[in-house]
């Protein structure tokens, strides 16, 4: 069974400073992999992912996500937080080929300090 | 414009009482999707289904029911006999994968179901 673990419930991260949340993932075929953000009483917003290629992916508001096959990772990334990324981040995955599943982490919670 | 419509966005339910939660999308997707939203549990699945007339049990389908008559709706019933329904209930929808889509969801802005 596909599985997605965010190991951090909260992120605090002060204006300014990169950002990183975390994410691992488990499929037995080839992973498709998303990050989504989730702003109070709303629903998911799909910000960027990744299908094949490079390992590097850029998406929405200036984020990025890295894979790395080895680890089973896709860390988000972000250079330079803002005060509006303040929000509520799940990682996804859905295997290659097969029924249309879709499993979500958990969620971390991203606070930008000013 | 096009998009994916819940309705209602707030429902209020006594003990006991089925309720139907409505999802409607105009993107002309196959695949839609139910989610439940817990605090500090993520979204779990409830019910998806990847075309008309057919429909899969997610990791938590017990105390629900759904339906796909037709290709842009996608309704959800929460029965009496669902032990915790209140949570938010989010709709999605995605195109088939291909190598062309990959299944990125589409969220409506959910339902909030608050048993009294």
């Amino acid at each position: 069974a596909q599985s997605v673990a965010q190991p951090e419930d909260q992120v605090n991260v002060a204006e300014g400073n990169p950002l990183t949340v975390k994410c691992t993932y488990s499929v037995s075929g080839n992973p498709y992999l998303f990050w989504y953000v989730q702003y109070p009483n709303r629903g998911l917003q799909f910000l960027l992912k990744y299908i094949t290629g490079d390992n590097l992916v850029k998406g929405s508001y200036g984020f990025e996500a890295e894979f790395n096959k080895s680890q089973t990772s896709f860390h988000l990334k972000k250079p330079s937080a803002l005060v509006s990324d303040s929000a509520l981040y799940f990682c996804a995955v859905r295997e290659d080929g097969g029924y249309q599943k879709v499993t979500f982490g958990t969620g971390t919670k991203l606070q930008v300090i000013p | 414009d096009g998009g994916i419509t819940q309705s209602p966005k707030y429902l209020f339910r006594k003990e006991g009482q089925n309720v139907t939660l409505s999802c409607e999308q105009n993107l002309n997707h196959d695949a839609m999707y139910w989610y439940r939203q817990d605090p500090g549990q993520g979204l779990r699945l409830i019910y998806y289904s990847q075309i008309v007339n057919d429909f899969q049990k997610g990791d938590i389908a017990e105390g629900y029911s759904v339906s796909r008559e037709k290709k842009e709706s996608f309704p959800l019933t929460v029965t009496s006999a669902q032990k915790n329904p209140t949570a938010f209930y989010l709709c999605a929808s995605s195109p088939v994968a291909d190598l062309a889509n990959t299944g990125e969801l589409f969220f409506g802005e959910g339902s909030r179901l608050t048993v009294l």
